[in-house]
Parts: C-alpha cells; structure tokens; sequence
C-alpha cells in the first residue's frame, strides 16, 4: 500500500491553463505539506496544514491555492499556470506539528513520488 | 542568506571506499538535522537524523553534529554503486516556521 500518493504523476498543460494535483496518505498523519523542487533539485516548502488547517504559507503567488478537506488530503491547485512553474512538486506527511518547536520530525516523515509538471 | 549549503557535486568515489557529504547551516540555535537520499526521478527518503552532537551511526551510516561549528556530515562506508544518489541535508532552524529547511543536495557518484 502507498502511503503518500500523489496524482498525477506527470502533467504537461500549456500557458494559463489551471490545473489541481492530490495528495493522499493513509498513515494517519497530522500534518501534511506540498514542496516544490526545480531543476537544480533545491526542495522548497510552500504549504504546510495541520488538521486541516494551513499553518505554514511561505512566499507562494496567489495562484496556488491548496485545499484540504480532511486530515488526510491536501489538494494544490494552480491557476493561469506560468512557464516558471513548470517543477516537481512533492506531497508530504509527517507527525510533527510545526507549531511546536520542540516536536520531533521524525522517522515518520514521508514523501510521495512527486508530480512532474511541464508547462509550455 | 543561503541557510542551508551543500557542495553540490558531483562528488565521484571508488566503490568500497569512504564517502563523506557535508553541510553547512547559517541558524546556530538550529536543533535538529535530516540526511535524505533522492534517487533520480523518486522521491527523497529519510536515511538519518541527529540532534546530538558526535556522531550516530545506522549501518553504513554515520551522521556527525558539530552545532559550534555549525556544520553536519554522513559518511558512507564501503560505498556501492547503488548508493549514488543526490543526498540532501535538511535542517530544522530555530525561527520561523520549524518546517525544516533543504539543502541544494550533492551528487555522490559511486564508480565500480
């Protein structure tokens, strides 16, 4: 079983389109997050939530909004898509809390397999 | 400010050897530190963390914390060739969101 899926896995869409990814995970994590890596595999937070609520929103445009209709999803939808979104975009879930300094990221810090994007 | 540095590489070692990756960070209340292995194309995957300083080792793993110097390691021993990979250190900083924080990574090459 998959414990953090992602769909889908490549996306080829052009200029302006708008386009969603999901994010699933099945173990009972809290909090789950949505990373972009570029080409020069710098891994980058954008979102995290906890409980369904957003906690973390770093310096993302406007255009990408995430949705979380329960614990166990988290949704990225991007509108009027731009050339220089074109990344892999990385689901994650983990126990820790970032709220909380002193909680641990643990073993229990999983990726999914990523969603290669490519806008033309 | 870059918090994170890594060398990225790419570091190239015989097979069997020592190879030893290195990362700097910037935060010096920074308290825990995260060692990932990225094969192309998949996902990173957790191989170490440490909150200690000294070392910690997990098979042919061995992470080093020095916080004074503000500087953590993995070394890989008797290196094999499916160890090549992008590793990507991952520091968990003091202020701001607690999220931890990547590295650029740095490719290690493992030759026959």
């Amino acid at each position: 079983d998959t414990a953090v899926s992602q769909t889908p896995k490549y996306l080829v869409t052009q200029m302006g389109n708008d386009k969603s990814i999901k994010c699933e995970q099945n173990l009972g994590h809290d909090t789950m997050y949505w990373y972009k890596q570029d080409s020069k595999k710098f891994l980058k937070i954008m979102f995290s939530y906890n409980n369904k609520e957003l906690i973390i929103n770093e310096t993302v445009p406007n255009r990408f909004s995430p949705k979380s209709p329960d614990k166990a999803h988290l949704n990225l939808h991007i509108n009027s898509l731009e050339l220089g979104d074109s990344a892999v975009y990385f689901c994650a879930s983990s126990h820790l809390n970032p709220r909380y300094r002193f909680s641990v990221w643990n073993t229990e810090a999983f990726f999914g397999q990523g969603t290669r994007l490519t806008v033309v | 400010q870059k918090e994170v540095e890594q060398n990225s590489g790419p570091l190239s070692v015989p097979e069997g050897a020592i190879a030893s990756l290195n990362c700097t960070y910037s935060d010096r209340g920074s308290q825990s530190f995260f060692w990932y292995r990225q094969y192309s194309g998949k996902s990173p995957e957790l191989i170490m963390f440490i909150y200690s300083n000294g070392d910690k080792e997990d098979g042919r793993f061995t992470a080093q914390l020095n916080k004074a110097s503000q500087y953590v390691s993995l070394l890989i021993r008797d290196s094999q060739p499916s160890d090549s990979a992008t590793y990507l250190c991952a520091v968990r900083l003091s202020g701001g969101s607690y999220i931890p924080t990547f590295g650029r990574g740095t490719s290690l090459i493992v030759h026959p």
